[in-house]
């Protein structure tokens, strides 16, 4: 059982340069998140989706956009990277407690470093 | 919207001693509330975590926490400290929607 995949796991990006994370989950979860992680600050919410389709800004949405095409993926985008985006990313995975009728803790992938020179 | 305060950026602790970090939470409805660890280079691993019921809730690693509505805290505790448990910790409060982590405490462990 795979969990949550992020992809790729480290990258550098030139300022200005886009790309695209993907987050993939086997889970069949509903809801997903992206999160970025810099020292002193935890993890902040980018954005989240809470099913297909959907998609919400979370606390520090500026600079990135996100789609949900698929229930399992959830992608971030940069389109012009900034050094200020330089972090480590991570996706998360949750279930609908409304729809499993259970409560439960979100399901991280193992991070993307990314660099913006 | 909710949010999670770790007033402890950084503890030391001796081997084998006891270790308390705080959590405070503000939320306006009952809170679903996390501790997850991270090693270094690592991703998130949970705790523990309280929906409801007793207070007091165990964890896998020797850890508890206990959530104190009228404090909006939910602390987490471990009686005997190991070197291995040295890692940053992290606290969250999920809402319906959205999770919200707090900025982290490291723990260092002494010999």
């Amino acid at each position: 059982n795979a969990g949550v995949t992020q992809t790729p796991k480290f990258r550098v990006l030139k300022t200005g340069q886009s790309m695209t994370l993907l987050c993939a989950q086997d889970m069949n979860h509903e809801y997903m998140y992206w999160y970025r992680q810099d020292p002193g600050m935890g993890l902040r919410l980018i954005h989240y989706s809470v099913g297909e389709g959907t998609t919400a800004k979370g606390e520090v949405p500026d600079g990135y956009n996100v789609s949900r095409l698929k229930k399992q993926n959830f992608l971030l985008g940069l389109e012009s990277a900034a050094p200020s985006q330089t972090s480590v990313y991570f996706c998360a995975s949750r279930p609908n407690r409304q729809v499993r009728g259970q409560n439960t803790e979100a399901f991280f992938g193992q991070g993307t470093r990314l660099t913006v020179v | 919207a909710q949010s999670v305060t770790q007033p402890d950026i950084h503890i030391t602790v001796s081997e084998g001693a006891s270790l308390e970090l705080r959590c405070n939470y503000s939320y306006g409805a009952t809170p679903y509330l996390f501790w997850y660890v991270q090693s270094p280079g690592q991703g998130l691993q949970l705790l523990l975590k309280y929906f409801s019921g007793d207070t007091l809730v165990q964890g896998i690693k020797g850890f508890e926490a206990e959530f104190k509505r009228s404090q909006s805290s939910f602390n987490l505790r471990k009686p005997s400290v190991h070197w291995s448990d040295a890692a940053e910790y992290f606290c969250a409060v999920g809402a319906y929607n959205d999770m919200r982590f707090g900025a982290g405490t490291r723990l260092t462990v002494k010999p």
